[in-house]
């Protein structure tokens, strides 16, 4: 397997469940990061991870709580989203977070929120 | 303020024609990284092309090819002989400098193109 993984693809759930997001890159990046895209609106970074570490929380709400055991994964958790949380979250990964090297992309999980 | 300014919201052509998506920054950087991206229907942005603020060469792909112009700070980009499988969102993006590193994107183009 290549590339940034993301599960699930899509993703229905109420305000009140508890889900989780994941994404895995298989690039030997150090670099792996959280992007909310929704309707009509540029691409919101949420998150950055370097080496583990989380260097950018880019004010997201409590209700999206990310996790980086490695590397090479990272996870979103979600709890009592809002309606307005539906989008496509992606999730990329780069060689350093530096800005120099392009960010690799998974092709995102479409999440509803009921 | 950095910013991406992609003012062509939708480009719809028909195949073979030849386009050009527009793409406008600001920074108050002096070294600056530029990117564009494809993003296609199934959803991940493809990495096109990076390039550095001091690298004014044009690039050429393929049928793809690149316009840096600091002195207008405009990174446009033209797909000569489209094709049907080029229809997507394209996104310009910068990164800004600073502690952050954030890559900041335009809002995209989204181009159609036509049978």
């Amino acid at each position: 397997e290549t590339g940034v993984t993301q599960t699930p693809r899509h993703l229905v759930m109420g305000m009140t469940n508890k889900k989780s997001l994941k994404c895995e890159q298989h690039l030997g990046h150090n670099a792996m990061y959280w992007y909310k895209q929704s309707a009509k609106k540029p691409l919101e970074l949420m998150f950055v991870y370097n080496f583990k570490e989380q260097t950018e929380n880019n004010s997201v709400p409590s209700r999206f709580s990310p996790e980086c055991p490695n590397s090479s994964h990272l996870f979103l958790h979600l709890h009592t989203l809002q309606p307005e949380d539906s989008a496509l979250y992606l999730c990329a990964s780069s060689q350093d977070y530096r800005g120099r090297e392009p960010q690799h992309f998974g092709d995102g999980t479409r999440l509803s929120i009921l | 303020a950095q910013k991406v300014t992609q003012a062509q919201t939708e480009i719809s052509v028909v195949e073979k024609e030849d386009v050009t998506l527009d793409c406008v920054y600001e920074t108050r950087d002096t070294t600056y990284y530029l990117f564009w991206y494809k993003q296609p229907p199934s959803g991940e942005l493809v990495f096109l092309i990076r390039r550095n603020s001091f690298d004014e060469q044009n690039e050429i792909s393929g049928r793809y090819s690149w316009n840096f112009q600091k002195s207008t700070s405009s990174f446009n980009f033209t797909i000569t002989a489209s094709q049907v499988v080029d229809s997507a969102v394209y996104f310009c993006a910068l990164t800004r400098m600073d502690s952050s590193y954030k890559l900041i994107f335009g809002s995209g183009t989204r181009l159609l193109v036509r049978p």
